[in-house]
């Protein structure tokens, strides 16, 4: 089956940095993302990931290793405004996008 | 930026009731998804289209249907609602070229109660 595994919940201070995991088992890859939802709003996109390594987007990068079914998405400088919940979706083989079930990450001040 | 936009924010309906659930994008995608989600789950794919006319089963079309007459709408429609179809459902699109061509721009959101 297709599985995409992230933690529940975690919780980070406002101006720390947090990293967010994501392991998948699919039937084939063709990219990765991660959205933002902040509650009761819709996700919006944060970054994809096709290749393996490090993508930066201010703020927020997100990794990749194709190898192990693994990537993650870094937070820095935490602001209480990314109090939401992160998902991460993978593109299988048959161009499908696959949704974990969300990390939602509390910060504290 | 792509909008996406959703008929309806919170719908109350009852037992047996035909739903319409409509969205329209503003973007001229060629592909658009209807989801449901609920709490502790990722999100479920219901139906998706990529043209007009066309519809392919997502992993949970039971109890569902689509109408694609148009490019930039898509309507999702419970034949008869069931308690079990309480959930949040969210539209996307899919086919620019900003953020790739398989990056999913999604509307704000339905979530419908079944009395």
């Amino acid at each position: 089956g297709q599985n995409i595994d992230q933690p529940t919940e975690m919780t980070a201070t406002e101006g720390a940095i947090v990293q967010i995991n994501c392991t998948y088992q699919t039937s084939g890859f063709n990219g990765l993302f991660w959205y933002q939802q902040h509650a009761g709003e819709a996700p919006t996109f944060l970054s994809y990931n096709v290749l393996d390594g490090l993508e930066e987007k201010g703020r927020f990068s997100s990794f990749l290793s194709r190898s192990k079914g693994y990537s993650y998405l870094l937070l820095k400088e935490l602001q209480m405004k990314d109090s939401a919940s992160y998902l991460c979706a993978v593109k299988d083989s048959n161009y499908q996008l696959i949704w974990g079930a969300g990390t939602k990450l509390i910060i504290k001040p | 930026d792509v909008k996406v936009t959703q008929s309806s924010r919170y719908l109350v309906k009852r037992t047996g009731e035909k739903v319409f659930l409509e969205c329209v994008q503003d973007m001229d995608h060629e592909n658009m998804f209807w989801y449901r989600q609920d709490p502790g789950l990722g999100l479920r794919l219901i139906y998706f289209s990529y043209d007009v006319k066309m519809k392919e089963k997502g992993d949970i079309p039971e109890g569902y249907s689509v109408s694609r007459e148009k490019k930039e709408r898509f309507s999702l429609i419970l034949e008869s609602a069931s308690t079990n179809q309480t959930s949040m459902y969210l539209c996307a699109s899919s086919g620019g070229t900003g953020d790739g061509p398989d990056t999913q721009y999604f509307g704000p959101g339905t979530r419908l109660t079944v009395l």
